[in-house]
């Protein structure tokens, strides 16, 4: 089945030590994007690529960078975590086109010690 | 900028009953599209039913149906004949074009639905 793949789904770092998050999709959608969801919370969009186009939020710190090295897989690296950043990191897929869905991965809950 | 809101943190129904979750949007787009989604406690993010601002009718997909009422600018979701699987949290969602492609989605803060026996 087509999907959206997220690994690893449980990922621990200590504060200060870089971390990537993995997401790879086999819809070969156009638009992939990340979303950070804290506890409690709605998801919030960090960025999203259109393409090798990087459109990122204005909000969304510097700590957080993305890098999209083909159509299948697009990574969140999280420069220097601090305990803040402890959340779910959701992936999500769409064609091209701003009337397409989003299809969520199964995300990654990030703990930073 | 657009505008979601959920005012239901949580609701309880008996399996079986149907139960509705409320969601009211505020947009100045003529053009916009309406989704609810899905989020159990494992964490995934499961498309359930989407609404766009032109249909002309309810979107319904299998138990999922939405309410769309556009001059009061509410998209509720109906889910008939609950069931225990149906317990997650339930996130309203609003769909608004950006610079770059694709597009963003704007959640609501959820309805934490629990179905008993």
């Amino acid at each position: 089945d087509a999907m959206v793949i997220q690994n690893p789904r449980y990922q621990v770092t200590q504060f200060g030590k870089p971390v990537t998050l993995s997401c790879s999709q086999t819809l070969n959608h156009n638009v992939m994007y990340w979303y950070q969801q804290k506890s409690s919370q709605a998801p919030k969009l960090l960025f999203h690529y259109y393409d090798k186009d990087f459109n990122n939020e204005a909000d969304t710190p510097d700590n957080f960078q993305s890098r999209r090295p083909n159509t299948s897989f697009c990574f969140l690296d999280i420069r220097s975590p601090g305990l803040g950043d402890a959340a779910m990191y959701l992936c999500a897929t769409s064609l091209k086109g701003g009337l397409e869905t989003q299809y969520f991965g199964p995300g990654t809950r990030l703990l930073v010690l | 900028a657009q505008k979601i809101t959920q005012t239901q943190p949580g609701m309880f129904v008996q399996e079986k009953e149907a139960v509705t979750l409320d969601c009211t949007y505020d947009t100045s787009d003529p053009s916009y599209g309406l989704f609810w989604y899905k989020q159990p406690s494992s964490g995934e993010m499961i498309f359930l039913i989407y609404q766009g601002s032109y249909d002309q009718q309810n979107a319904t997909e299998g138990r999922y149906s939405l309410n769309f009422q556009k001059a009061r600018k509410s998209a509720n979701l109906v889910i008939s004949a609950s069931q225990l699987g149906d317990s997650a949290m339930y996130f309203c969602a609003m769909r608004e074009m950006v610079t770059g492609g694709g597009n963003k989605l704007t959640f609501g803060t959820g309805t934490q639905l629990k179905v008993e026996l």
